[in-house]
């Protein structure tokens, strides 16, 4: 299957101060990138859908000038954390589809820790 | 509404065989998804199904009634590698993945 990286696969940060998590797909062109939050023993909740080169689509309840998202070229997205706090803390997940593409393929994940 | 329903655990011996049942509501349906995912690590996926009838790949088989809004997950000769989280998730009109909460697979020797 396609390989997605996303990186860094864990981050501790402080209160207040920005953490970005990038999601690059390695061997396909992305044209379509999903970021994830998963709470321990909870299932994945779908934040936003962006797609390459326009703005991203977020889901309800999510707020876009907290969680900032770029799409600007078509094997990299990023996720920018902006002045995070320790109800942030979670699991943050990336998956990539290329067009045409049946399957999502998944990052390996970002643990963040907001003490 | 939308919703994924699956048990919330399972326990099962190794070596034998288990079925993880999905039901699903959706508005429109293209494509159901299992995906496994191992404890602190991102899902990987395991199978798709769009068309009615039984896909097969190695020990992992899954199953899928269109009409019933039902799947299941089948996996045979079980590993104590096996112990994880099964999700199920169904693409629905919009191609919008609709996750269920997943179903916690514990395999005893």
């Amino acid at each position: 299957g396609a390989v997605v990286s996303q990186h860094p696969s864990w981050v501790i940060c402080k209160s207040g101060t920005s953490v970005k998590i990038e999601c690059r797909s390695l061997d396909f062109q992305a044209t379509t990138m999903f970021w994830y939050r998963q709470f321990p023993k909870q299932s994945l909740m779908l934040m936003a859908t962006s797609n390459e080169g326009s703005k991203a689509t977020y889901e309800q309840g999510v707020e876009k000038d907290k969680f900032l998202i770029n799409h600007a070229s078509l094997t990299l997205s990023t996720l920018t954390v902006t002045s995070a706090h320790p109800e942030d803390s979670s699991f943050y997940i990336c998956s990539a589809k290329g067009t045409g593409e049946t399957e999502a393929f998944f990052g390996q994940g970002t643990r963040l820790t907001v003490v | 509404g939308q919703n994924i329903d699956q048990p919330t655990e399972m326990t099962a011996t190794e070596g034998a065989i288990v079925q993880i049942n999905c039901t699903y509501q959706t508005s429109g349906f293209n494509g159901l998804f299992w995906y496994q995912q191992h404890a602190g690590e991102a899902p990987t996926f395991l199978s798709y199904n769009v068309l009615d009838g039984l896909e097969e790949k190695g020990r992992f088989s899954s199953f899928l009634s269109r009409s019933k809004g039902y799947s299941y997950l089948l996996l045979k000769e079980l590993q104590m590698k096996d112990s994880a989280s099964y999700l199920c998730a169904v693409r629905d009109s919009n191609y919008q993945l609709i996750w269920g909460a997943g179903t916690k697979l514990i395999i005893k020797p």
